[in-house]
């Protein structure tokens, strides 16, 4: 199975912040990443798909980058309801979440 | 519009069987491409992705769970089944059914659609 980190496990950021979280892969997987949002009590949303293109519905503040071992999701301006945990995903071969990342307020 | 729901008990007891429904509608599990995934997320933990049912019948397993898990679709009825066998309190979690679409050029098989998730308790 193709493994997933992520760094950092959690950060604090104060609304208006530029937010950098990187996912790396164990093995390359192209550019089959993908980042999803999670709130508290809810379903994950989808952010990003392919490393880089940003879902339909979502804000450009959210951007993605990356590809082979090493990408990232960077939000441009912090806003109130951007804090939550993301997870990366790898769906080059059978589908693995990394352990997500923790955004809460400063 | 898009939606699935998942559907099982929320309470199971060790070494019981578990038999959870994902009831889905405004897209249809025979168009080619559509596939249906499991995930489940244990409280406070990560998201641990579970099986998947393609359109053309084909299924994949997670490795460390293959042994234990069985998923099936009925295209007529919009739902997908996911049986996991012989409980554990570990199992404890919020399973998930989510869509994707095989076409990785376009939508890299990212899973755009979620349930809202059920909580099973696996416990005596």
């Amino acid at each position: 199975d193709i493994q997933m980190t992520q760094s950092p496990s959690s950060l604090s950021a104060s609304v208006g912040d530029r937010v950098t979280i990187t996912c790396r892969a164990s093995q390359s997987i192209s550019d089959y990443l993908n980042w999803y949002q999670q709130k508290p009590g809810k379903a994950p949303k989808l952010l990003i798909y392919a490393a880089s293109s940003l879902q339909s519905g979502v804000p450009s503040r959210f951007s993605g980058s990356g590809s082979g071992t090493d990408f990232a999701l960077t939000i441009s301006s912090l806003q109130p309801e951007d804090f939550a945990t993301y997870y990366c995903q790898q769906t080059y071969s059978i589908p693995f979440f990394g352990p997500g990342t923790t955004v809460d307020m400063k | 519009q898009v939606t699935l729901k998942e559907s099982g008990p929320a309470l199971v007891k060790p070494t019981q069987t578990l038999t959870l429904t994902c009831t889905f509608s405004g897209f249809s599990l025979s168009t080619t491409g559509m596939r249906v995934n499991w995930i489940r997320q244990p409280p406070g933990k990560a998201l641990e992705w579970l099986a998947r049912i393609d359109w053309d019948d084909d299924k994949l397993y997670s490795t460390s769970l293959k042994t234990r898990l069985t998923i099936s679709k009925d295209t007529s009825k919009n739902q997908v089944v996911l049986t996991m066998t012989n409980m554990d309190p570990v199992d404890t979690a919020t399973y998930y059914c989510a869509r994707s679409h095989g076409d990785y050029v376009l939508t890299a098989a990212a899973f755009d659609i979620w349930g809202q998730g059920t909580l099973v308790t696996v416990s005596s």
